[in-house]
């Protein structure tokens, strides 16, 4: 299975902040990388497809990039609702692995 | 408006089975491919199977391959998730959730179901 492995683990901002969290793939994945965003008690959110697609009603400030084995997430300008959990998933070959999550708290 | 229903998550003990089910409405279910992910209490996702539209194409990640079993029925517009020899590593919330392929080629997840609680304990 193709592991995938984000940085940071946590992650402390304010609003107003611009953060990038990234995700590393054991082997190349091209550009078949997504991400979601998970509020406590909530479930997951896609927020980004084949790593830089943003999903239909998500915020510009949400932006992906990335190819191959390394990707990341960057949020410009952090809202008070973008204070959650992160996950990357590789869509490259099942199993469809999850990264183990980012999370952002706030400062 | 699209609706995917779980039930079926109850304790178990260790050893012991469960059937979870996904109910669809809203979209034309035997289109779609569907996934199951887990995630355990205070940690993150895991995602555990995959089932194409017509049941031909099923994977299972390596933590619970031989144990479980992915199934659908089309004309009852419902997944279903056959779990065998829990474990307590098994406790888990069960998201069921609709696979999409865009133009690109690429596949996500784009609408989860609210979640079945597994607990396997004694």
């Amino acid at each position: 299975d193709i592991q995938m492995t984000q940085s940071p683990p946590s992650l402390s901002a304010s609003v107003g902040d611009r953060v990038t969290i990234t995700c590393r793939a054991s082997q190349s994945i091209s550009a078949y990388l997504n991400w979601y965003q998970q509020k406590p008690g909530k479930v997951p959110k896609v927020l980004i497809s084949a790593a830089s697609t943003l999903q239909s009603g998500v915020p510009s400030r949400f932006s992906g990039s990335g190819s191959g084995t390394d990707f990341s997430l960057t949020i410009f300008s952090l809202q008070p609702e973008d204070f959650a959990t992160y996950y990357c998933q590789q869509s490259y070959t099942m199993p469809y692995t999850f990264g183990q999550g980012t999370r952002l708290e706030m400062k | 408006e699209m609706q995917l229903v779980q039930s079926g998550g109850n304790l178990v003990q260790p050893g012991g089975s469960l059937r979870l089910s996904c109910a669809a409405s809203g979209f034309t279910f035997s289109r779609y491919s569907m996934n199951w992910v887990r995630q355990a209490p205070g940690k993150g996702l895991e995602y555990i199977s995959y089932i194409d539209s017509s049941s031909s194409t099923k994977n299972y990640a390596d933590s619970v391959k031989g144990r479980i079993t992915v199934s659908r029925d089309n004309a009852k517009n419902s997944l279903y998730l056959q779990m065998n020899s829990l474990s307590v590593e098994d406790t888990a919330m069960y998201y069921c959730a609709r696979g999409r392929s865009s133009d690109y080629g690429d596949y996500y997840l784009d609408y989860w179901g609210p979640g079945t609680r597994v607990i396997v304990s004694s």
